[in-house]
């Protein structure tokens, strides 16, 4: 019973180097979600996507790119890594409006 | 845009005492979920709630929903140490029709034995 699954699990990045945070989920939901927590801040929406081929923004999404191909898949691309994107970035996926999120584990990312 | 003002951001209590947790906003949510987030992993959903004035029981955690649809609460009774965590409410926009949540800052509970 995978549900969503995230990898990796932790990476430490230079600046200016890119990333893929992968994120993939076995429940067949139209609906994905792409967040990142800081200490105190909650977590807040960088992109999501309703179904393959559909991506928007969300919240925060400058430094980050996503792409939808499938309905299971839901990557998280940085191309140029700033100590500001330190954070641990959580996948979600839910069926519809109202309806429960299914989380990651996260991914624990630093800059340095 | 919508707000989730979560109060008190931390709490410390003795096991076995009783707790309160709240979620206000300005906006109206169609509805408002609870999540319960442990170190390392992601939030788990602990209820939801989609009519004014409904209160749910989850064996000691009571979530009531405000009559307006725009605040909820989290009672938790006689806290134990398993209960510690990061509590985190999120409130459906509805009408959008994409699923997205606004999340409020979270509480975090510490229940010491």
């Amino acid at each position: 019973n995978a549900g969503v699954t995230q990898t990796p699990k932790f990476r430490i990045l230079k600046i200016g180097q890119s990333m893929t945070l992968q994120c993939t989920q076995d429940m067949n939901h139209n609906y994905m979600y792409w967040y990142r927590q800081d200490p105190g801040m909650g977590l807040k929406l960088i992109y999501y996507s309703v179904g393959a081929g559909i991506t928007d923004k969300g919240e925060v999404p400058n430094g980050y790119n996503v792409s939808r191909s499938t309905t299971e898949d839901f990557p998280l691309r940085l191309e140029l890594a700033a100590p500001s994107q330190t954070s641990v970035y959580f996948c979600a996926s839910s069926w519809g409006t109202d309806q429960p999120q299914h989380f990651g584990d996260g991914t624990r990312l630093s800059i340095l | 845009t919508q707000l989730l003002e979560q109060s008190p951001q931390f709490l410390s209590i003795q096991e076995g005492e009783n707790l309160t947790v709240y979620c206000n906003s300005s906006s109206v949510f169609s509805s408002l979920q609870w999540y319960r987030q442990e170190p390392g992993e992601g939030p788990v959903l602990l209820v939801t709630v989609v009519t004014g004035g409904e209160v749910k029981k989850l064996k000691r955690l009571t979530f009531q929903f405000g009559d307006a649809r725009k605040d909820s609460s989290l009672h938790i009774t006689a806290a134990q140490p398993g209960d510690t965590g990061l509590y985190l409410c999120a409130g459906g926009a509805g009408g959008s029709n994409t699923g997205k949540l606004i999340f409020g800052q979270g509480t975090t509970l510490q229940v010491k034995p």
